[in-house]
């Protein structure tokens, strides 16, 4: 059975810590994305990567960054974690291609103080 | 700039009755939709799908119908159950081989038995 699953359920965190949220899939797919979900905007995709060591910005990467050493495994870090970065955040997966739907994991719900 | 847009944030059905979500969208390039269903402390999951070239899509209860001229989407639930109680999110993809889907802002659907 198809898999994503996150490091963290829950995370809480202070200003300016640096946060890192891990991700990772066991159907080998070459695809992987992160996501923020936010009431009133849906989801939007801050990062990808269709390759080990490649990645490419979403529409919102300002604050972010990821890591991508693994196939299996695909990290978004948070340099100075900020308020406004409170969200759902949630990882998924795909084969490659185009036609394929996106398997996501539970999502990690952080909050900054 | 929302591409992708679903202007109900809510609706209430009856068990039994029909559930019409609704989803536009302004880019015309777009060209294979998706809709996932989110349920509290999950991650979405995939529900149906159509390519622009069709202009619908069956799978058991649930139905997509494609207005391309309209640039308009709709997912039907016939019949409507409790446990379809959910968010329900469109997506769009545009066909550049590789998918980078965007998401609309989500529908919660609530049927009452």
């Amino acid at each position: 059975d198809v898999k994503v699953t996150q490091s963290s359920r829950y995370l809480v965190k202070r200003t300016g810590e640096k946060v890192f949220l891990e991700c990772v899939q066991d159907m080998d797919h070459e695809n992987m994305f992160w996501y923020r979900q936010d009431p009133g905007l849906g989801l939007r995709l801050i990062y990808f990567s269709y390759d080990v060591k490649m990645k490419e910005k979403g529409d919102i990467p300002e604050g972010y960054s990821v890591s991508r050493e693994k196939k299996e495994r695909f990290s978004l870090i948070l340099e100075s974690a900020s308020t406004n970065q409170t969200s759902m955040y949630l990882c998924a997966s795909s084969p490659p291609g185009g036609r394929d739907e996106q398997f996501f994991g539970p999502g990690t719900r952080l909050t900054v103080l | 700039d929302q591409q992708v847009k679903q202007n109900s944030p809510s609706l209430s059905v009856q068990e039994g009755r029909i559930s019409i979500l609704n989803c536009d969208y302004t880019n015309s390039m777009f060209d294979y939709f998706l809709w996932y269903k989110k349920y509290p402390a999950e991650g979405p999951t995939f529900l149906i799908s159509i390519s622009s070239i069709k202009d619908k899509n069956e799978d058991g209860r649930f139905t997509v119908f494609l207005n391309k001229s309209a640039k308009h989407l709709s997912l039907h639930i016939v019949p409507s159950q409790p446990g379809d109680s959910a968010v329900y999110f469109c997506a769009a993809a545009l066909n550049t081989g590789f998918q980078k889907l965007v998401f609309g802002t989500g529908t919660r659907l609530l049927v009452s038995p």
